[in-house]
Formats: structure tokens, C-alpha cells, sequence
């Protein structure tokens, strides 16, 4: 089984709505970072956390931590179609922080309908 | 832009060929990353660099890939005698700072497709 899991593994919305994007760690998190892809491209940085509780946004879209679950959950508010991508989040672990290496999830691939 | 520039973005080949992918890195940045993703899977570790050292590989690596970072600047990701199964997008990423301080920044990529 995967490492880190992210659900849905696709999400289609009507423009408007708001969604949440979920990712949960088999191993202890020692941090969680959220990146943003367009197909073909290279991976946008959204927000980095790294302590349990704590909850970033930029924009319309909010990211939290729950250590204690090793969950992160993505939440967007009134979705665009600028929204639109492959959401992935990126795990430091145990035997990784050190060396700063992030294990990804396998992505949410997220369409918004005009 | 993050500041990553990678080289080719896109290279096709037949099977058997080699192949060499180039990342130039933020120039003060002194740990260089390589990940792999495939279609519809999420990157995966390749190697990291600290400084000219490389310090990591993953069994992913086999002995028909190698990875340079000479002078501690630029890195280059060569593939040998190339398979179909080698097609992916290879990435670049280069972070800040120390480990779990900050972003880490990707290149664009260098799509391989191998005929």
C-alpha cells in the first residue's frame, strides 16, 4: 500500500462549490507540503506545515494539519476554473527529515465546470 | 518560474539510446533533488545531492542511470541503453534552506518518450 494516500483521485465541480482534497500518512509526518500541477508542467509550491493543528491559507484555498491523525485535508472555497490541476501532497517522514526528501502522494486530479 | 531551469523539456528517442537531462538549480541552493513521475502517479525520489556529494539513490536507480553534480552547480541525469519503461517526466528540485525549512522549488521538467 501507498505511503501517503490522498482521496478523491478525481473530483469534478461545478464552478462555486467548494471541495476538500484529503491526504493521510502511513509513518509519522514531520511535514506536509501541498503543490499545485498543470499537465506536463512542474509542480507549483502552495503551503508547507509542519506543526499538528496548524492551518495555512493563501487565496481560496486553506491547508491543515492533524498530526495526531497524520492527515491533511486541501480545502477550496467558491472553486474556479483556474483551480484546475493536479493537487499532490508531499511527505517528510521519518529517515527523510534529514535529508529533506519528500514521498508523494499519487495526486487528486481536480476539474472545475464552468 | 521557480528559479529551476531544467534541459531538454521534451526528448524523444528509440529504445537503446542514451539520453541526458541537465537541471540548473538557484545558484546558492546546495541540495539538488531528482524525481520521476509517471502518468497519473505522483513523483517519485530518485537521488539528492548535497553539494558535488551525492548522498542518496533510490533503488529506482538502476545501473543504467547516473547522476552528476560536479562542481556542486548544475546536475545532469543520464540514461543508458533506454527502455520504454524509462518514458516519464524526470524533475528537478532544489530547496532553500535545511531540511524541512521552506519550499522546495521543481523545474519544469524534461518529458523522455522512448519509441
Amino acid at each position: 500500500s501507498q505511503e501517503l494516500e490522498q482521496s478523491p483521485q478525481s473530483l469534478i465541480v461545478q464552478e462555486g462549490k467548494n471541495l476538500t482534497i484529503n491526504c493521510t500518512s502511513s509513518k509519522t509526518l514531520y511535514g506536509l507540503y501541498w503543490y499545485k500541477q498543470k499537465y506536463g508542467e512542474g509542480l507549483i509550491f502552495l503551503m508547507m506545515l509542519q506543526k499538528g493543528g496548524e492551518e495555512k491559507s493563501h487565496e481560496k484555498i486553506t491547508a491543515k494539519l492533524d498530526e495526531k491523525k497524520q492527515q491533511s485535508s486541501l480545502h477550496i472555497t467558491a472553486s474556479q476554473p483556474s483551480h484546475a490541476g493536479i493537487y499532490l501532497c508531499g511527505a517528510l517522514t521519518h529517515g527523510s527529515s534529514n535529508t529533506g526528501k519528500l514521498i508523494f502522494g499519487q495526486g487528486t486530479t481536480l476539474q472545475v465546470k464552468p | 518560474d521557480t528559479g529551476v531551469s531544467q534541459d531538454p523539456r521534451h526528448k524523444i528517442t528509440k529504445r537503446g539510446q542514451n539520453v541526458t537531462f541537465r537541471c540548473d538549480p538557484i545558484s546558492e541552493h546546495n541540495r539538488l533533488y531528482w524525481y520521476r513521475q509517471t502518468l497519473g502517479q505522483g513523483p517519485e525520489f530518485l537521488t539528492y545531492f548535497q553539494n558535488e556529494a551525492q548522498l542518496e539513490k533510490s533503488r529506482l536507480l538502476s545501473d543504467r542511470f547516473s547522476a552528476e553534480r560536479p562542481k556542486g552547480s548544475f546536475s545532469t541525469l543520464e540514461i543508458q541503453r533506454t527502455e520504454q519503461g524509462d518514458s516519464a517526466m524526470y524533475l528537478c528540485a532544489s530547496p532553500p534552506g535545511l531540511p524541512n525549512h521552506g519550499e522546495l522549488f521543481f523545474g519544469e521538467g524534461s518529458r523522455l518518450t522512448v519509441l
